[in-house]
C-alpha cells in the first residue's frame, strides 16, 4: 500500500539549530510529495511540496527534496526559531482518484 | 472571507445523539474532503466528495454520513454518537484531487 513514515518526536531544539525531520514512503506509483504544519489549536496549512524526483520545495526557510532512490523527503531548515513549534506532517498522493496519505507527525518544540 | 470554514469549531454532546458539523469553501475547489484526527495527531481520510459525488468512502461506520448539496459544501452528519468518536474532524478542499490541500480549523467532538 501507499504510507509515510516520519521520525517520533517529539523534538526539542535550542533556537537556531540546524533541524532535519525524516520522512520516507512507500508508494506503488510515482507519488507527490508534501510537508503540512500544525500550529496548536489549528488546522494543517501546507508548508512545501514537490510533484516529481529531484524537485525541492521551498518555504519559509523550510526546503526537502523528493529522492527516488531514498524513498525519502526529509524536512530541513537552517535555523529554527521558537515561533516553528508546531507538528509537522509528511503526506504523500498517488495524484488523480486518491487522497492524501498522512505520517503520524512529528511534534517540534523550539526553546529560546 | 475564510477559505474553509467549518462549524461549529468545538461540540460537546452525550453519547447516542445526532450531530452535524458543516464544512464550506470559496476557493472555486472541485474536491471536498473529511479527515479525523485522534489524540495521538494521527489523520485519516474518512470521505472525499468531487464535484457533488462521492469519490473515497474509507472504512468509516455507517453512522457517518456525509452530504454535499454543492461542491462548495460538505456536510458531516454522524448518527448515535460514542464516546470513541471524540476527535478533532478537519474539512479540505483542493482544486484537483490530488494537489495541494487547504484545510479548515478543524472540529473538535467530545461525546461524553
Amino acid at each position: 500500500g501507499n504510507s509515510v513514515t516520519q521520525m517520533e518526536g517529539p523534538v526539542t531544539l535550542s533556537e537556531e539549530a540546524f533541524l532535519t525531520i525524516n520522512c520516507t514512503y512507500t508508494a506503488t506509483g510515482y507519488p507527490s510529495l508534501f510537508w503540512y504544519v500544525q500550529y496548536p489549536g489549528e488546522g494543517l496549512q501546507l508548508l512545501l511540496k514537490a510533484t516529481k524526483a529531484d524537485d525541492k520545495g521551498s518555504n519559509k526557510g523550510f526546503e526537502a527534496t523528493y529522492r527516488k532512490e531514498t524513498t525519502s523527503f526529509h524536512l530541513e531548515k537552517g535555523s529554527v526559531q521558537v515561533s516553528d513549534s508546531a507538528v509537522y506532517f509528511c503526506a504523500l498522493t498517488l495524484n488523480s482518484g486518491y487522497a492524501l496519505n498522512f505520517g503520524k507527525g512529528t511534534s517540534l518544540l523550539v526553546t529560546p | 472571507d475564510t477559505a474553509v470554514s467549518q462549524t461549529p469549531k468545538y461540540l460537546v454532546t452525550q453519547m447516542g445523539n445526532d450531530k452535524s458539523i458543516k464544512c464550506e469553501q470559496n476557493l472555486g475547489h472541485d474536491t471536498m474532503y473529511w479527515y479525523k484526527q485522534d489524540s495521538k495527531k494521527f489523520l485519516k481520510i474518512m470521505f472525499s466528495y468531487n464535484n457533488k459525488e462521492l469519490i473515497i468512502n474509507e472504512t468509516v461506520p455507517n453512522r457517518f454520513s456525509p452530504k454535499s448539496p454543492d461542491k462548495a459544501h460538505l456536510n458531516l452528519h454522524i448518527n448515535s454518537l460514542e464516546l470513541g468518536d471524540s476527535a478533532v474532524y478537519f474539512c479540505a478542499s483542493s482544486h484537483v484531487q490530488g494537489d495541494g490541500y487547504t484545510f479548515g480549523s478543524g472540529t473538535r467532538l467530545t461525546v461524553v
